[in-house]
């Protein structure tokens, strides 16, 4: 079984620019969450999106966006890049329901320059 | 609201020498709780959880963790510690509830240095 598949690895972009993560989460999974790792703030939860509909949100700016695909497939949106987001972007995945197991990506490495 | 808490940002130990990494969490509700382990570059890998029932468990690589209500503390244990097992450690607390399952909380991380 395939695990939870993010992509680009790596990426630097320029402020002021955008850019979309990809999360293709474990075969039968219905949740996909996101989280942002950086060593001043640790992990912090995004959001988390379960059957195409946000379930629930961290405190992020509007500029942190999300949507899930009818495959369960997810991205994650930011607009408007600052220094501060840069970051390893990390998607979880889980069946979504009481007590399951949370599954997590390599993540995606953010750079803004 | 929750919270996770790491006391020991930083530990070392000899390769062979047991191991406890502490977490005490806050949680409104009861609590689902998890330790994750990440090595450089790389993202988390699930050790082990707790959801119900016995409160000591087991997980992958020799660990353990127990589980301590009265306390608030999900430990995590390594009776001998191999140089591999060298990364950083997240202890996480999430809701029983579907709604609130997937939304977890880290604490701050313990890194662990393993001398030979």
């Amino acid at each position: 079984k395939a695990g939870v598949t993010q992509t680009p690895r790596y990426l630097i972009k320029t402020r002021g620019q955008q850019v979309t993560l990809s999360c293709s989460p474990i075969s039968g999974h219905r949740s996909v969450s996101w989280y942002q790792q950086t060593p001043g703030q640790g992990l912090q939860f995004l959001f988390e999106y379960f059957s195409e509909t946000q379930r629930n949100k961290g405190n992020f700016p509007g500029r942190f966006s999300g949507r899930q695909f009818s495959n369960s497939r997810s991205e994650m949106n930011v607009s408007t890049l600052e220094l501060g987001d840069s970051a390893l972007y990390l998607c979880a995945s889980s069946p979504g329901t009481s007590g399951n197991t949370i599954y997590f990506g390599e993540g995606s490495w953010l750079t803004v320059v | 609201a929750q919270s996770v808490t790491q006391p020991d940002i930083h530990i070392t130990v000899s390769e062979g020498a047991s191991l406890e990494l502490r977490c005490n969490y806050s949680y409104g509700a009861t609590p689902y709780l998890f330790w994750y382990v990440q090595s450089p570059g790389q993202g988390l890998q699930l050790l082990l959880k707790y959801f119900s029932g016995d409160t000591l468990v087991q997980g992958i690589k020799g660990f353990e963790a127990e589980f301590k209500r009265s306390q608030s503390s999900f430990n995590l244990r390594k009776p001998s510690v191999h140089w591999s097992d060298a990364a950083e450690y997240f202890c996480a607390v999430g809701g029983i509830n579907t709604g609130t399952a997937s939304k977890l909380t880290f604490g701050t991380g313990t890194r662990l240095q393993v001398t030979l």
